[in-house]
Parts: structure tokens; sequence; C-alpha cells
């Protein structure tokens, strides 16, 4: 069975800087997929930047960008420029690769960020 | 936004009754899953759906059923609810473009008293 570990339970951080959040998984799983969610005291839960794990390429978005070493069975996500809406719950989720369906979505407990102004 | 909506989005009921939740999405997505948010477990999937009158169990499918008897609806029922069972109930979708990512509805928390 697949294991999501966010060992980080809060962070903060300044309006502006820089901040990385950590995730390690467990799997046996060569195809896969990596995820971060971010949920905002709204409840949303919105994603926010996915990898493929056959892709070598680090994932970016915006602000938002992971460091994926696979080897290592790492996955960071690094939020620059930091905005107080950043302030959320964020989740590191892994899936295995399913072909031609879809497979359930396995969650770490999340890491609480705080942007201060 | 992938056009999902849950209801009711806050229940409060009592041990021993039954409570069905809606997740009901416009664009036609294949994928349907219920998940259960609780402190300290991230989300854990509860059932899920490929298809009208096609779903299988999560890893905590125990005390719920689902049903889905047309595309845009997924019903949750909890058939005798447990204090257990207080919890933020979330709805996604996959689409068929990109079946490995889901998305999601904005929750529903229900409270067993």
């Amino acid at each position: 069975a697949q294991t999501v570990t966010q060992s980080q339970p809060e962070m903060s951080v300044q309006e502006a800087e820089t901040v990385t959040l950590s995730c390690t998984y467990d799997t046996s799983e060569n195809n896969y997929y990596l995820f971060w969610y971010k949920q905002p005291p709204s409840r949303q839960m919105i994603l926010v930047i996915r990898q493929e794990a056959y892709k070598q390429q680090n994932a970016t978005e915006n602000r938002f960008s992971v460091n994926f070493q696979k080897a290592a069975k790492s996955f960071s996500l690094k939020i620059s420029d930091s905005q107080l809406g950043d302030t959320a719950m964020y989740f590191c989720a892994f899936m295995k690769h399913a072909q031609g369906g879809s497979e359930k979505l396995v969650f770490g407990k999340g890491t609480k960020l705080t942007v201060n102004p | 936004d992938a056009g999902i909506t849950q209801s009711p989005r806050h229940k409060v009921t009592e041990t021993g009754t039954p409570v069905t939740l809606r997740c009901h999405q416009t664009e036609n997505h294949r994928y349907m899953y219920w998940y259960r948010q609780d402190p300290g477990h991230g989300l854990r999937l509860i059932h899920y759906s490929y298809g009208v009158k096609d779903t299988d169990k999560g890893e905590v499918s125990d005390g719920y059923s689902v049903s889905r008897s047309k595309t845009e609806d997924f019903l949750l029922t909890l058939e005798s609810a447990t204090s257990s069972q207080t919890s933020v109930y979330f709805c996604a979708i996959s689409e068929v473009l990109m079946p490995n990512t889901q998305y999601f509805g904005p929750g529903t928390r229900l409270t067993v008293l």
C-alpha cells in the first residue's frame, strides 16, 4: 500500500518570501502521479500542481514549483513570493497510474502554512 | 471550476437516523468519488463510481452505501448514522481527458449527535 508523509504539521513564512513544504511517499509502483492540493479556510480543495512520475522535468505553475526526486521518493512544494492568500492547509497526494481509468488519491496529513504580513 | 455541487453543505443529525448526501456535476464526467476528511487523517476514499450503476468500495466504506442512477448524480447514504461518521465529506470528479487528476466539490460538514 502507498503512504504519503508530510513531516511539517505547521509552517510560517513572511509575505514575499519563499517557503518549501516537504512530502515523501512510499510505493513500489513505477508509474504514478503526485499532487499538491491547497485547502484555505473556506474548506475548498484546490489543485495546485500535478507531476507525472515519468517526467523528469519538475512541474511549475506560476509561483508554485516542485522538486521531484523519484529515487528518493520526495516531492516538495516551493512557493515563491508568498502572499497572504497562500495561507492554507497544503496536502500532498499520490495516485498510481491506471490505464484507461482512474485510481484513488492517497493523501498526507497536511501542512498548515501561515503567511505573515 | 469542474461544475460540482454538494448538498446539503451543512447537516446536523442524530445517531441512528439515515442521511443522504448528494453530489451533482454538470459536465458529464465519468468518474466520481466520495472522500471523508478527519483531523489527523487527511482525506480518505469511501466509495467511487466509474459509470452509471457502476460503483466500488474505497478504504473506509463500512457504514456507507452509494448509488449512481444517472451520470450527473452520485449519492452517499449513511443508513444509520453514528458519531464516528461526523466528518467533512468531499465529492470529487476526474475528467475524461485527464482521468488521473481529481477535482473536488465544496464539501459537506456532517455532525452526528
